[in-house]
């Protein structure tokens, strides 16, 4: 089945440092790829996603690359700040060669503390 | 635009009891789906739907029931709670299947005595 590896944390960084938070990913067949991040006490949201091979996402500063020879999206930030602290969920989808979807299978999450 | 939303935010059941866990979206999304999020196992899928009337298991569903009666609802069911379902649960929505963005609900906060 569809599995998700990322770095576990917490992960600590001072304001202003570069972030790489890595994730790698086994899947069946060519399956689209999502980072959400998640704020205290607040449901997901959406951060960026790639859905083919050498796609990049982008939003807010942020960076990933969908790498289909080493199955990694690794996530980039050069410099982070303290609002980025939150935690961070790379996950895939897979749709079905007949059409149709589940849902997503997420890793278990990279808490991100910037310190000022 | 509400987006998605749940009810109730926070439930606390004794073991045995049932409730009903009501998400709601008003995007006139297909797909919607339910999740918990467990201390360092991320979140995994319960149910999902891909449509009104249709209903689908996921990683986890055992203990769980769902309905999709109306296109904008999305019911999660507990029968008999047990000490193991206390989780935070966070339903989704999205327009399309594999490739398209979820979006997420606050979540619910459910403790089982």
């Amino acid at each position: 089945g569809n599995s998700v590896t990322q770095m576990e944390g917490p992960v600590t960084l001072s304001e202003e440092a570069f972030l790489t938070i890595n994730c790698t990913y086994t899947a069946t067949g060519y399956p689209s790829l999502f980072w959400y991040v998640q704020y205290p006490g607040e449901g997901l949201q959406l951060l960026l996603k790639a859905t083919k091979a050498d796609d990049k996402g982008s939003n807010k500063g942020f960076e990933a690359t969908y790498r289909k020879e080493t199955t990694s999206f690794h996530l980039e930030k050069g410099s982070v700040q303290v609002s980025d602290s939150a935690v961070y969920f790379c996950a895939l989808s897979e749709e079905y060669s007949g059409g149709g979807a589940d849902g997503l299978t997420f890793g278990k999450g990279t808490h991100l503390i910037i310190q000022p | 635009n509400a987006g998605v939303t749940q009810t109730p935010k926070f439930r606390v059941l004794k073991t045995g009891q049932s409730m009903t866990l009501l998400c709601a979206q008003d995007m006139n999304h297909e797909y919607m789906y339910w999740y918990r999020q467990d201390p360092g196992m991320g979140l995994r899928l319960i149910h999902y739907s891909v449509g009104e009337g249709t209903t689908a298991k996921g990683e986890v569903p055992d203990g769980y029931n769902v309905s999709r009666l109306k296109k904008q609802n999305f019911l999660l069911g507990l029968e008999s709670a047990a000490p193991s379902q206390t989780s935070v649960y966070f339903c989704a929505s999205s327009y399309f299947g594999a490739t398209d963005t979820q979006y997420f609900g606050p979540g619910t906060r459910l403790t089982v005595l």
